[in-house]
C-alpha cells in the first residue's frame, strides 16, 4: 500500500540558507501535517491544510511558510535557517480533518543546520 | 490547553514479561487516540487507533484501552520481545484534527 512519501529524507544546509521539503500524502488523502522534532523531543505540529487551505497553525516560526498544491502535496519552506532548526521533519495525512480517522506519517526529512 | 503525559519515560523488562505503558491527556474532548511506534531516528508508525466512542483494540500482541472520561490510555504489550524495543508515543487527536503527542515511553526488552 502506498505509504506517505517525503523528499529529501536528509538535508545539509548552512545557517541563513533556505531548505524546502517535500511531503506527498497518500492517494485520496487531502489533509496534511507537518511537525517538527527535535533530539529527544516529541513531535511538535506546525501546521496543517485542508483541501488545499490552512486548516490549523502551531508553533511555526515566522521564517518557514507551507502550503498544499491542486495535487495534495505540500512543501515546507524553510529560511534563514538557525542551528536550532535542526530537527526531523514528518509529514502526516489523513482523510477529511473532521473525520476520526487515522494519521499516517511519512519517514521523515532529517535536516541538520551548520 | 491539551497536555499528553507519558509514564514511565524509559522502561527495561526481560524478553517474554507483559508490560503496561500509560498515556494521560488532561482534555477529554478528544476525537481520537493513537499509539505510535518509533525507532531511533526513524519515522512514526501506526500501531493502534482507538476512536473516542470505543474502549479498546487489539493488533496481534499489542491491546491499547481508552477510557476518556479519566483521560487515560493504556497500552499493553504481551510476551514482550527484543525487536519490540523503541520508543512508544501516544498522541490525541483533537477537533482540528491535529495530534498532540506524549513524550514517550523509551523501552528495551533484554534478551
Amino acid at each position: 500500500a502506498a505509504g506517505v512519501i517525503q523528499s529529501p529524507r536528509h538535508l545539509i544546509k548552512e545557517k541563513r540558507e533556505t531548505a524546502t521539503l517535500k511531503c506527498y500524502p497518500i492517494p485520496r488523502h487531502d489533509t496534511v501535517y507537518w511537525y517538527q522534532q527535535g533530539p529527544g523531543q516529541d513531535p511538535q505540529f506546525l501546521i496543517s491544510f485542508y483541501e488545499k487551505m490552512q486548516s490549523d497553525k502551531g508553533s511555526i516560526p515566522d521564517r518557514f511558510s507551507a502550503q498544499q498544491f491542486s495535487d495534495y502535496h505540500s512543501e515546507l519552506n524553510m529560511s534563514s535557517l538557525e542551528l536550532g532548526d535542526s530537527a526531523l521533519y514528518f509529514c502526516a495525512s489523513s482523510l477529511p480533518r473532521q473525520g476520526a480517522t487515522e494519521a499516517f506519517f511519512g519517514q521523515g526529512t532529517r535536516l541538520t543546520v551548520v | 490547553k491539551q497536555e499528553v503525559t507519558q509514564i514511565p519515560a524509559a522502561l527495561s523488562v526481560p524478553e517474554g514479561e507483559n508490560l503496561v505503558l500509560n498515556c494521560s491527556f488532561t482534555d477529554s474532548a478528544i476525537y481520537n487516540l493513537q499509539w505510535f511506534r518509533q525507532d531511533p531516528g526513524k519515522g512514526l508508525t501506526s500501531l493502534l487507533l482507538i476512536q473516542s466512542s470505543q474502549r479498546e483494540q487489539t493488533s496481534g500482541r499489542l491491546n491499547a484501552s481508552l477510557d476518556k472520561s479519566s483521560g487515560r490510555s493504556t497500552l499493553y504489550i504481551a510476551a514482550s520481545q527484543p525487536g519490540d524495543s523503541a520508543t512508544y508515543l501516544c498522541a490525541v487527536r483533537r477537533r482540528a484534527g491535529k495530534l498532540i503527542f506524549g513524550q514517550g515511553t523509551t523501552l528495551q526488552v533484554k534478551p
